[in-house]
């Protein structure tokens, strides 16, 4: 199985901050990783899909990028909205594994 | 409108069964594979199971493999998943999911659309 390993697990940013979340593969997925963004008690929202397509409807300040084993998410300029956990999932093959998560807070 | 409703869940004892259901609207069910993303209390995403769009392809995670069974009824638009053997690792928060259809059939499993859960709590 294809390992996802996110760190830190949390980090603390301050609105107006630019914020990168890197996500690491245990193997090469190629580009078949997806961004997820949960807010307490809420289901997932898909931000950014096949590592660098941003999903329709999601603000432009949210950016991908990455390809083989590393990758990253960027929030150009943080929102108060922004406040959540945010975990990476490989879709390059099953089991399709998602990332521990990094919950970003506010400082 | 895509919209996805859980249901089914509750309270079971340890080496119980349970049967979760999904009822499926605004979209063309049988065109896109599904999946079950469950969350224990606390805790992060766990992909449990998916199946294709045709029914036909099914997948799991190796710690429900065996005592979970993923299926779904194209003609009333509903995903099941039929949980038995049941254990107290198994509670948790089940998500239904929607897969994008980036790829063909599940080569790429990506959950776009997602309903907001049926609770699972596996206790004596």
């Amino acid at each position: 199985d294809i390992q996802m390993t996110q760190s830190p697990s949390s980090l603390s940013a301050s609105v107006g901050d630019r914020v990168t979340i890197p996500c690491r593969a245990s193997q090469s997925i190629t580009i078949y990783l997806n961004w997820y963004q949960q807010k307490p008690g809420k289901a997932p929202k898909l931000l950014i899909y096949a590592a660098s397509n941003l999903q329709s409807g999601v603000p432009s300040r949210f950016s991908g990028s990455g390809s083989g084993t590393d990758f990253t998410l960027t929030i150009s300029s943080l929102q108060p909205e922004d406040f959540a956990t945010y975990y990476c999932q490989q879709s390059y093959s099953a089991p399709w594994t998602f990332g521990q998560g990094t919950k970003v807070e506010i400082k | 409108e895509v919209q996805l409703v859980e249901s089914g869940g509750g309270l079971v004892q340890p080496g119980g069964s349970l049967r979760l259901s999904c009822a499926a609207s605004g979209f063309t069910f049988n065109s896109y594979a599904m999946s079950w993303v469950r969350q224990a209390p606390g805790k992060g995403l766990e992909w449990v199971s998916a199946v294709s769009g045709s029914g036909v392809s099914t997948y799991y995670a190796d710690s429900v493999k065996g005592r979970f069974t993923i299926s779904r009824d194209n003609s009333k638009n509903t995903l099941h998943l039929q949980m038995n053997s049941l254990r107290a690792e198994d509670t948790a928060l089940y998500y239904c999911a929607k897969d994008k259809g980036y790829c063909s059939g599940v080569s790429c499993l990506i959950a776009h659309y997602w309903g907001q859960g049926t609770l699972v709590t596996v206790s004596s």
